[in-house]
């Protein structure tokens, strides 16, 4: 079946060190994105890419990284710059380019800093 | 840049009465609109959407939203509440441009009492 596939579904990390979150699609989508959800926040971009080898900032990038080498993968890493990143992650992934495609979601990685 | 405010942070409603869930945005064009539903620890689910055409728009298990131009207003409604409703619920506006970047209010969680 299609979808988004988002490993692990829980992460523990140690202070200062760096994490890599995993976000695949089988959609063909050309755009891929990374939200950061905290309690009463909503969702908050960290980056999106709309095609291979190209990625923007969003509105939450400082401490993260990714890499768009492949168009079904989208990994975010979490490095230890991130001074507070215990929170709900979500991948998500759209049609792209054209206007008004919706955006299809992964089930999303719980990152704990212990 | 675009915005979404969504009033109600918590709402109670007794199974079979009736919901609405609010949604304002601000958008300098004709904006994309989108509600989502999130069930605990997962991902996001699409509820229904608004691109153009008729402002009344049906969406999935029953629900239904109106865009209200004049009233910025996106508000989600059901007729009938179930207590399997009980989740979390996103609006989302989306830009005219290429990524097609979604922007998120900060949620309403909606409790059901049987």
């Amino acid at each position: 079946d299609g979808g988004i596939t988002q490993s692990p579904k829980y992460l523990f990390r140690k202070e200062g060190q760096n994490v890599t979150l995993s976000c695949e699609q089988n959609l063909n989508h050309d755009a891929m994105y990374w939200y950061r959800q905290d309690p009463g926040q909503g969702l908050r971009l960290i980056y999106y890419s709309q095609i291979v080898n190209d990625f923007q900032k969003g509105d939450i990038a400082e401490g993260y990284s990714v890499s768009r080498e492949k168009k079904e993968s989208f990994p975010l890493t979490v490095t230890s710059a991130q001074k507070n990143p215990t929170a709900f992650y979500l991948c998500a992934s759209s049609g792209g380019l054209g206007w008004g495609t919706e955006a299809f979601f992964g089930q999303g990685t719980r990152l704990t800093v212990v | 840049a675009q915005s979404v405010t969504q009033p109600d942070i918590h709402i109670t409603v007794s199974e079979g009465a009736s919901l609405e869930l609010r949604c304002n945005y601000s958008y300098g064009a004709t904006p994309y609109l989108f509600w989502y539903v999130q069930s605990p620890g997962q991902g996001l689910q699409l509820l229904l959407k608004y691109f153009s055409g008729d402002t009344l728009v049906q969406g999935i298990k029953g629900f239904e939203a109106e865009f209200k131009r004049s009233q910025s207003s996106f508000n989600l409604r059901k007729p009938s509440v179930h207590w399997s409703d009980a989740a979390e619920y996103f609006c989302a506006v989306g830009a005219n441009n290429a990524g097609n970047m979604l922007t998120f209010g900060g949620g309403t969680r909606l409790m059901v009492k049987p």
